[in-house]
C-alpha cells in the first residue's frame, strides 16, 4: 500500500530535549515535506526537500533541522524543543509526472512540549 | 509575501444545503491550485486540483471548484452537502513545482443531520 509513515505519533517532551520525528514514504517520491498545523493557523511549511541531499527553508524553518540521506526518509530534527512548537506535524511527498501532481500526507505527530 | 486566504473559519450547514468555500491567493505568477479536506482525526486528502484546462474541476464526493484567473479565486462548491462532509477544508496554492505550497488558514465545516 502506498503510504506515508510518521513515528512516533504522539510525544510529550520536556524543553531542551532532542528528539527526532521520523518520515518514510514508499512511493519513490522526489519531493518531502514538513508541515506544522495550528489552530487558525492552516498548515504552515517548516522545511522541503527535492530529492537525496537537497533541501530548504520553508516559511517556519527556525528552531528545526532536516536531513535527506536517502530517498524514501526525511526526518525532522527538534535540537532543543520549546514550548511553542506544541503543534500538529505532517509530513508530505509527492511526484512530478505528467505536469500534475499532488502530495500525499502522512497521518501526523502531535507534540506537546512542556 | 504570497498568501492564501479563506474567506470562512467556520461554517454550519444542514444536510442538503449548497456549500461554497472561498479561496484567494496573491501571486501573480502560474500557480496550481488543490483543495484538501481533512476529516476529524485523520490526515490530509486531496479533494480536486487544478493544473490548467477547463477552469471548472470535478474531484472526488461530488466536490468541484471553479478557477477565476482575473479574481485570483479557486472556490470549493458541493450542490449538497452530507453529514460526512463534515471536516475541516484546506485551499493550497503551488508556487514551487510541487515542493513548495501555501495552505490557507482552514474552514470548519459542520454539518448538522
Amino acid at each position: 500500500e502506498a503510504q506515508v509513515t510518521q513515528n512516533p505519533r504522539y510525544l510529550i517532551t520536556v524543553t531542551g530535549k532532542k528528539l527526532t520525528v521520523t518520515c518514510s514514504q514508499n512511493m519513490n517520491h522526489e519531493y518531502m515535506s514538513w508541515y506544522r498545523q495550528d489552530p487558525g493557523l492552516g498548515l504552515r511549511q517548516i522545511y522541503y526537500s527535492m530529492n537525496v541531499e537537497v533541501t530548504d527553508k520553508g516559511d517556519v524553518p527556525e528552531g528545526y533541522k532536516v536531513s535527506r540521506k536517502e530517498k524514501r526518509n526525511f526526518p525532522l530534527i527538534l535540537e532543543s524543543p520549546s514550548p511553542n512548537q506544541t503543534s500538529l506535524y505532517f509530513c508530505a511527498s509527492s511526484y512530478q509526472g505528467a505536469g500534475t501532481y499532488e502530495q500525499y500526507f502522512g497521518p501526523g505527530t502531535r507534540l506537546t512540549v512542556t | 509575501a504570497q498568501s492564501v486566504s479563506q474567506h470562512n473559519h467556520h461554517v454550519i450547514l444542514s444536510e442538503a444545503a449548497s456549500l461554497e468555500l472561498g479561496c484567494n491567493y496573491s501571486y501573480g505568477g502560474t500557480v496550481n491550485l488543490f483543495w484538501y479536506v481533512q476529516y476529524p482525526g485523520q490526515h490530509l486528502q486531496l479533494l480536486l486540483k487544478y493544473f490548467s484546462g477547463d477552469p471548472l474541476v470535478k474531484g472526488i464526493k461530488g466536490f468541484e471548484a471553479e478557477f477565476i484567473k482575473s479574481k485570483f479565486s479557486f472556490n470549493l462548491r458541493k450542490p449538497s452537502v452530507q453529514w460526512s462532509d463534515t471536516a475541516e477544508y484546506f485551499c493550497a496554492v503551488d508556487l514551487g513545482g510541487g515542493f513548495k505550497t501555501i495552505f490557507g488558514a482552514g474552514t470548519r465545516l459542520f454539518v448538522k443531520a
